[in-house]
């Protein structure tokens, strides 16, 4: 069963740092690619970074550029999302999520989601 | 980036009901759009791919239709388990981007 654990989200001040890291099982993480989706308390969803299976191809929405940085490890079947000079707009339910197989750039599996909150 | 339209922003329906929504995208994306469904507190859920392709498992009152700009999803008759927010997505580039949602309630 595929399965994408989220971890890492809590409360941090504006300005600060976190560390999302997401757990996948169930299929072989390296021959996927990734990405991180969030949505914020009540609105839609916003696609937030790509990573190609071996990690040699990434891409940022504007919004995170210069701040977020994606990375993975496959020996480790991790992918995570290190998150720097946050601001109160990042705050929201991070999920990761499976490109299908083939890389066409849907998502067939998300995980649950792990909550950030960027306030003082 | 390519900007990702959705209509209407909400509906009310009745179990039963056929309903349809639509997306349109600010330039062709022939037909890399996908649509998913998402309740509330829940992850979103793949419903459909390359704008009419059944996600395995989706059941078949859900259909896509469209390619270019103009793209529509239709529930065929509503079940209680279809109340929910459905989001379309274009695949056509990096940047992805989603539409911003059709809430789907109880009339």
């Amino acid at each position: 069963e595929v399965q994408l654990v989220e971890s890492g989200g809590g409360l941090v001040q504006p300005g600060g740092s976190l560390r999302l890291s997401c757990a996948a099982s169930g299929f072989t993480f390296s021959s996927y690619e990734m990405n991180w989706v969030r949505q914020a308390p009540g609105k839609g969803l916003e696609w937030v970074s790509y990573i190609s299976s071996s990690g040699s191809t990434i891409y940022y929405a504007d919004s995170v550029k210069g701040r977020f940085t994606i990375s993975r490890d496959n020996a480790k079947n991790s992918l995570y999302l290190q998150m720097n000079s946050l601001r109160a707009e990042d705050t929201a339910v991070y999920y990761c999520a499976r490109v299908v197989l083939g890389g066409e750039g849907y998502f067939d599996y998300w995980g649950q989601g792990t909550l950030v909150t960027v306030s003082s | 980036a390519i900007r990702m339209t959705q209509s209407p922003s909400s509906l009310s329906a009745s179990t039963g009901d056929r309903v349809t929504i639509t997306c349109r995208a600010s330039q062709g994306i022939s037909s890399y759009l996908a649509w998913y469904q998402q309740k509330p507190g829940k992850a979103p859920k793949l419903l459909i791919y390359a704008a009419s392709t059944l996600q395995s498992g989706v059941p078949s009152r859900f259909s896509g239709s469209g390619s270019g700009t103009d793209f529509t999803l239709t529930i065929s008759c509503l079940q209680s388990e279809d109340f929910a927010t459905y989001y379309c997505q274009q695949y056509y580039s990096y940047l992805l981007t989603f539409g911003p949602g059709t809430k789907v309630d109880i009339k």
